[in-house]
């Protein structure tokens, strides 16, 4: 069984950046295909991107292309997530996710089995 | 980059009534669709993965089908349990692209 434990709540201010953490324990650390959604206040879930430590491979969505950026460190067993240039509408709570089946390079291993928390990002002057 | 429709929007329904959420893609996606339930202040859960196996745990009232790009969630028998917000989520192109569609709130009649 794995768990995904999120960092806490965060305020920001517009322009500034944030950077939310993802400690999993329970299965292989390297073999956990990370995905961060995240979904705005009333709205449904938004894929931000994702990064398969064994193949050493990040994706983007194209919408944050250049502003996000997705990392794992094995011997904290943590992955990140960083959002730059932060504006109003980045308001949102941030989950990451991973399948149950390790090793997950391919769509035929693939759903969102296991979620951390969820971390409110609130962005405010 | 591949849009996923969703609908209805909002359904109203009573405990035991048969409800059926459509899912359409832009674009073939094979089978590769899971459908997620979502509660109030929750994470999403993952309920059928590959347009119909069932996740492990999950009742057997839930039911997906469909390949290309229409695909359909059915609750066969609404139980309380059930009031939620349903997302489809096509993984075609995973890991290079995800999407989810808009979401489906089956609220109480």
């Amino acid at each position: 069984q794995v768990q995904l434990v999120q960092s806490g709540a965060e305020v920001k201010e517009p322009g500034s950046s944030v950077k939310v953490s993802c400690k999993a324990s329970g299965g292989t650390f390297s073999g956990h295909a990370f995905t961060w959604v995240r979904q705005a206040p009333g709205q449904g879930p938004e894929w931000m991107g994702g990064i398969i430590p064994i193949v050493g491979t990040t994706n983007y969505a194209q919408k944050f292309q250049g502003r996000a950026t997705i990392i794992t460190d094995e011997s904290t067993s943590t992955a990140y997530m960083e959002l730059s240039s932060l504006r109003s509408e980045d308001t949102a709570v941030y989950y990451c996710a991973v399948p149950k089946i390790g090793y997950c390079t391919s769509p035929s291993c693939f759903s969102l089995d296991y979620w951390g928390q969820g971390t409110l990002v609130t962005v405010s002057s | 980059d591949i849009q996923m429709t969703q609908s209805p929007s909002t359904v109203s329904a009573s405990v035991g009534d048969r409800v059926t959420i459509t899912c359409r893609a832009s674009q073939s996606i094979a089978r590769y669709l899971a459908w997620y339930q979502q509660k109030p202040g929750k994470a999403p859960k993952v309920l059928i993965y590959e347009a119909s196996t069932l996740e492990s745990g999950v009742p057997s009232r839930f039911s997906g089908s469909g390949s290309g790009t229409e695909f359909t969630l059915t609750i066969s028998s609404l139980q309380p349990d059930d009031f939620a917000t349903y997302y489809c989520q096509q993984y075609n192109n995973y890991p290079r692209e995800l999407t989810f569609g808009g979401g489906t709130k089956v609220e109480i009649k």
